[in-house]
């Protein structure tokens, strides 16, 4: 079955440097979202990407994130200086069709120091 | 109003008792409303969803019921079971557009023998 592959599963930084994670959605999907969720709280929507574009961000993702499409296969989330608060875990989903079910990944861990 | 509300945060069942998660939402936009799964340490799986064409949907031994015009939509789980102890998310999203998924704070359900 296809899935939604996410690395690294955990990733610890120092505060204040640059974090990029990696997603490589379903193959033939063409939506990519980023979420976050902090410990302990409820899933929050980061960012939507269709055809090479944000379509909509949420007010939590300030000019420190980024998102990118490098290659037809790897959707990335760049956050630009991390923060104390930027730790969560970060996961990507990715549906085939608008209104179709979102498949999330395992999830990235971000443990900022 | 983007907002889904969920209750309660927390429950305990006896194996084969019944779990009851409530949900309520305040945008009328809403138009698909998907129930999650979420092991520690993995993402969010989808469980069942309904649209509110329909009252009730049903799947083995969930259950989500629908009240379009109270704006309340709740998940039952029959004959729990203790591998079903793990965090419920509610959702809600638009089904055009890039349809971000909106969660509810999430219920962690603990089914004891």
């Amino acid at each position: 079955e296809p899935e939604v592959t996410q690395t690294p599963s955990h990733q610890v930084t120092q505060m204040g440097q640059e974090v990029i994670l990696r997603c490589v959605p379903i193959s033939n999907h063409l939506y990519f979202y980023w979420y976050r969720q902090i410990l302990g709280q409820k899933v929050e929507f980061l960012v939507s990407f269709y055809n090479n574009e944000i379509s909509e961000k949420s007010e939590i993702f300030d000019d420190q994130f980024s998102v990118e499409r490098p290659d037809g296969s790897n959707f990335t989330l760049k956050i630009r200086s991390t923060k104390l608060e930027d730790s969560a875990m970060y996961f990507c989903a990715s549906s085939g069709q608008p209104g179709n079910e979102q498949f999330f990944g395992p999830g990235t861990r971000l443990t900022v120091l | 109003q983007q907002q889904v509300k969920q209750s309660p945060q927390s429950l305990i069942v006896q194996k084969g008792g019944i779990s009851i998660i409530n949900c309520a939402y305040e945008n009328t936009a809403f138009d698909y409303f998907p129930w999650y799964q979420q092991f520690p340490g993995k993402g969010p799986a989808l469980l069942i969803a309904i649209r509110p064409d329909v009252s009730e949907k049903k799947e083995g031994r969930f259950t989500i019921s629908f009240n379009k015009s109270a704006k309340q939509f709740s998940l039952h789980i029959m004959d729990s079971q203790p591998g079903d102890s793990a965090t419920y998310f509610c959702a809600a999203t638009k089904s055009g557009g890039y349809q971000k998924v909106t969660f509810g704070t999430g219920t962690k359900l603990q089914v004891i023998p």
